[in-house]
């Protein structure tokens, strides 16, 4: 069954350094999403992406951030001047549409330290 | 805005055991409601969804009914094994607010032999 996949599954990473996060989408799928889950706290929307374009950000998305489907089967948020509060596990999901029903299927999830 | 709350975790239980794992949300309009599980190490995989009120949304064995009275949308499952020890994230998803999934906490589950 096609899935999702995240690397890496673990990054640790100084203040103020940058990160990319990677992930595979499956592969007919359009849409692209970040997500993060700070410990302790519920997983929260970051962006979604469609057509080599953010389609919706939070509040969360801020400068700092940026996404960008640099090939036909890769998706990638880089965080630039990490903090120590964007410690957190980041996920990635895609769909095929984004209609109302339309699922959306999550990776394993990459969990970010920032030391 | 929209937000959705669990009842707070962790779970732990006997197998064969009933489960209930509550979720309330608040949201306007109507939004549809989904529960996730993420089993160690995998990601989040859609459990069962609902889209409207009294619809009952089932899969596995587990079922979860769209109240709007009570804007809840929580998870049973009659007799739990083993392989349900997972986190379950209860989220919700309105038409208008384009994509985005809006979660809950998530819950712990461990069952026990």
């Amino acid at each position: 069954e096609p899935e999702v996949t995240q690397t890496p599954s673990h990054q640790v990473t100084q203040m103020g350094q940058e990160v990319i996060l990677r992930c595979v989408p499956i592969s007919n799928h359009l849409y692209f999403y970040w997500y993060r889950q700070i410990l302790g706290q519920k997983v929260e929307f970051l962006v979604s992406f469609y057509n080599n374009e953010i389609s919706e950000k939070s509040e969360i998305f801020d400068d700092q951030f940026s996404v960008e489907r640099p090939d036909g089967s890769n998706f990638t948020l880089k965080i630039r001047s990490t903090k120590l509060e964007d410690s957190a596990m980041y996920f990635c999901a895609s769909s095929a549409g984004t209609g109302f029903l339309e699922t959306q299927y999550f990776g394993p999830g990459t969990r970010l330290l920032v030391l | 805005g929209d937000s959705v709350t669990q009842m707070e975790g962790p779970v732990t239980l006997s197998e064969e055991a009933f489960l209930t794992i509550n979720c309330t949300y608040t949201a306007t309009g109507y939004p549809s409601l989904f529960w996730y599980v993420q089993y160690p190490g995998e990601g989040l995989q859609l459990l069962l969804k609902a889209t409207k009120a009294d619809d009952k949304g089932s899969n596995k064995g587990f079922e979860a009914t769209y109240r709007k009275e009570t804007t809840s949308f929580h998870l049973e499952k009659g007799s739990v094994q083993v392989s349900d020890s997972a986190v379950y994230f209860c989220a919700l998803r309105r038409e208008t607010s384009g994509s985005r999934l809006t979660f809950g906490e998530g819950t712990q589950l461990t069952v026990n032999p």
